[in-house]
């Protein structure tokens, strides 16, 4: 059971390039986030999405964009990629009933933008 | 909104010390409290978690954590660590009975010396 995979690992971009962060899940959970991870400061949340179609904005969605046409796909794309959007991303996912479920991440990108 | 309150940012300790580390939530009403470990360059992972009952819960290997609801704390413990418990640890809330957003504290880097 794969769980939560995330591609790529790495990732490089130049300022203003745009690029598709992929996370899919084989649990069948509905419930799906991205996090961006950054040093003392915890993981912050970008948007979720509740099920296929739904998708919601988190604390910091600025300069991102989600889509959810599946239930196993959650990919988050950079339009116009900027130095502040250097980080670690997670992927996480979760059962969609009871608050009490754990989310399981993925092993995250690390991305730069020079 | 509800926040997550991580006192210490950096713990060193040496093999065989216990460990306290502290966690401090601000929401009033129903929570559900977790603990996740990150080891360097790994995902979270979940340590232990509290939704209902004993408010002593236990985890894998060897941590443990105690909510004191009138504290508003969810403080981890281990009696003894160990070189391989070098990680950040994660205090994170899901604040009322309906909800599916995780709350996370900024991290404790714990580094254990053998």
């Amino acid at each position: 059971n794969a769980g939560v995979t995330q591609t790529p690992k790495f990732r490089i971009l130049k300022i203003g390039q745009s690029m598709t962060l992929q996370c899919t899940q084989d649990m069948n959970h509905n419930y799906m986030y991205w996090y961006r991870q950054d040093p003392g400061m915890g993981l912050k949340l970008i948007y979720y999405s509740v099920g296929a179609g739904i998708t919601d904005k988190g604390e910091v969605p600025n300069g991102y964009n989600v889509s959810r046409s599946t239930t196993e796909d959650f990919p988050l794309r950079l339009e116009l990629a900027a130095p502040s959007q250097t980080s670690v991303y997670f992927c996480a996912s979760r059962v969609g009933r009871g608050s009490n479920q754990p989310q399981h991440f993925g092993d995250g990108t690390r991305l730069s933008i020079l | 909104a509800q926040s997550v309150s991580q006192h210490n940012h950096h713990v060193i300790l040496s093999e065989a010390a216990s460990l306290e580390l502290g966690c401090n939530y601000s929401y009033g009403g129903t929570v559900n409290l977790f603990w996740y470990v990150q080891y360097p360059g790994q995902h979270l992972q979940l340590l232990l978690k509290y939704f209902s009952g004993d408010p002593l819960v236990k985890g894998i290997k060897g941590f443990e954590a105690e909510f004191i609801k009138s504290k508003f704390s969810f403080n981890l413990r281990k009696p003894s660590v160990q070189w391989s418990d070098t990680a950040e640890y994660f205090c994170a809330v899901v604040a009322g009975a309906g909800s599916y957003q995780l709350t996370f504290g900024k991290g404790t880097k714990l580094s254990v010396i053998p």
